[in-house]
């Protein structure tokens, strides 16, 4: 079936840097653009980035800008978020999501359960 | 940036009644690039209805949408148990930024 399944979740000083991946598996994975979306403690969802199936044109929310990075290994079906200079408010439960369609103007339609991101010296 | 907000904050409701909750833009959002999603505590978020009114695969038809410009709507005709969460809508129209409503709690009355 359709799965997604984040890693990389952990507790990291304020300034450090974290990778975070998400393997996809039961869909084409090479077909469709993956987001990242975040969740503070108690918060609503945050949309943080988006990559086309081909991984060109990569877009950010302000919030993150300049210290993140999304990319993906289409042979190994995994989309990467690459977390530079973090800082207490990116603390979050960050989640992975498929596009329904090929483009950008797409629903997310699968996630992921999820990986706990804490910033904390 | 298009701002969604969500009403009300926290609905209270009986199984068996319909439930009604409303995410309006602060500017024109195209009726194809409005979705609803269901989030249950500690799990990750459902896609409800895309398009403002399609439901996705697997969703029961008592879930629906309406709506267009900057009023949308989503009804549960007759709730559930398992329907009580926390409802988001979102625009994915105005691409490449999404933008979420802040959720609607619905509660068990």
């Amino acid at each position: 079936q359709v799965q997604l399944v984040e890693s990389g979740g952990r507790v990291v000083q304020p300034g450090r840097s974290l990778r975070l991946s998400c393997a996809a598996s039961g869909f084409t994975f090479s077909t469709y653009g993956m987001h990242w979306v975040r969740q503070a403690p108690g918060k609503g969802l945050e949309w943080v980035a988006v990559i086309p199936y081909d991984g060109d044109n990569k877009y950010y929310s302000d919030s993150v800008r300049g210290r993140f990075t999304i990319s993906r290994d289409n042979v190994e079906n995994t989309v990467f978020l690459q977390m530079n200079s973090l800082t207490a408010e990116d603390t979050a439960v960050y989640y992975c999501a498929k596009t329904l369609g090929g483009s950008y103007l797409s629903a997310f339609d699968v996630w992921g359960q999820g990986t706990m991101v804490t910033v904390s010296s | 940036e298009i701002v969604l907000t969500q009403s009300p904050g926290t609905l209270s409701l009986s199984p068996g009644e319909r439930a009604t909750l409303s995410c309006r833009a602060s500017q024109s959002v195209s009726s194809r690039y409005l979705a609803w999603y269901q989030q249950k505590p500690g799990q990750a978020p459902r896609l409800l209805i895309y398009g403002a009114s399609s439901r996705a695969t697997g969703i029961p038809d008592r879930f629906s949408g309406s709506g267009s410009g900057t009023h949308f709507t989503l009804t549960i005709s007759r709730l559930e148990p398992e329907d009580f969460a926390v409802y988001y809508c979102q625009q994915y129209g105005s691409s490449p930024m999404y933008t979420f409503g802040q959720g609607t709690k619905l509660e068990i009355k």
